[in-house]
């Protein structure tokens, strides 16, 4: 089985200061990770992912995610927050060896303020 | 760019009515995927298609059905609508391979049930 957990419900930080947001996963394979975005109103985001390579993986909008097998984990970050990253934010995993199917985390509103 | 198309955005239905939700995708995606978003709980995965007429079960899939005739589109139906399935549904497709690839998602529909 798979499963993916988002620690904080709420993040807030300050315009330009770093941010972090958290997820840890479980799978018996390895795993595929995503992060994903949803702005209000509006469909989920693709954000990066990691399948495999180095750790630490780019994406879109300036963030980027470290990849840490020992501790399970899969972070988001982005060295200095804007007020427009306010959004709903996603973590998903997929075990290699299962099905096509991503669980989802339950989501961590973050909000910057300014 | 890809874009998924959800055919309603606001939808207000009485308990017991056949509800259709359909979603429309243009890039030629092989997978399909509906979704339902509730607050606290994150994604749940509803049933999911990787080829026309072809179809497999999610993690919640009662009281629920879907139809895939023709590859673009993916249709939702609820048989007999009930207020637990008032809720946030979401559309998504993906490429061929299924495991590494990201999902691309729809604007969402919001489902309410009096």
């Amino acid at each position: 089985a798979q499963s993916v957990a988002q620690p904080e419900d709420q993040v807030n930080v300050a315009e330009g200061n770093p941010l972090t947001v958290k997820c840890t996963y479980s799978v018996s394979g390895n795993p595929y990770l995503f992060w994903y975005v949803q702005y209000p109103n509006r469909g989920l985001q693709f954000l990066l992912k990691y399948i495999t390579g180095d750790n630490l993986v780019k994406g879109s909008y300036g963030f980027e995610a470290e990849f840490n097998k020992s501790q399970t984990s899969f972070h988001l970050k982005k060295p200095s927050a804007l007020v427009s990253d306010s959004a709903l934010y996603f973590c998903a995993v997929r075990d290699s060896g299962s099905a096509r199917q991503l669980t989802f985390g339950s989501g961590t509103q973050l909000t910057v303020l300014p | 760019d890809v874009k998924v198309t959800q055919s309603s955005r606001y939808l207000v239905k009485r308990t017991g009515e056949k509800v259709f939700l359909e979603c429309v995708q243009d890039m030629d995606h092989e997978n399909m995927f509906w979704y339902r978003q509730d607050p606290g709980l994150g994604l749940r995965l509803i049933y999911f298609s990787y080829d026309v007429k072809m179809k497999e079960k999610g993690d919640i899939p009662e009281g629920y059905s879907v139809s895939r005739e023709k590859k673009e589109r993916f249709s939702l139906i609820l048989e007999s609508a009930s207020t637990n399935q008032t809720s946030m549904y979401l559309c998504a497709s993906s490429l061929a391979d299924g495991f590494t690839d990201e999902q691309y998602f729809g604007p969402g529909t919001r489902l309410t049930v009096t």
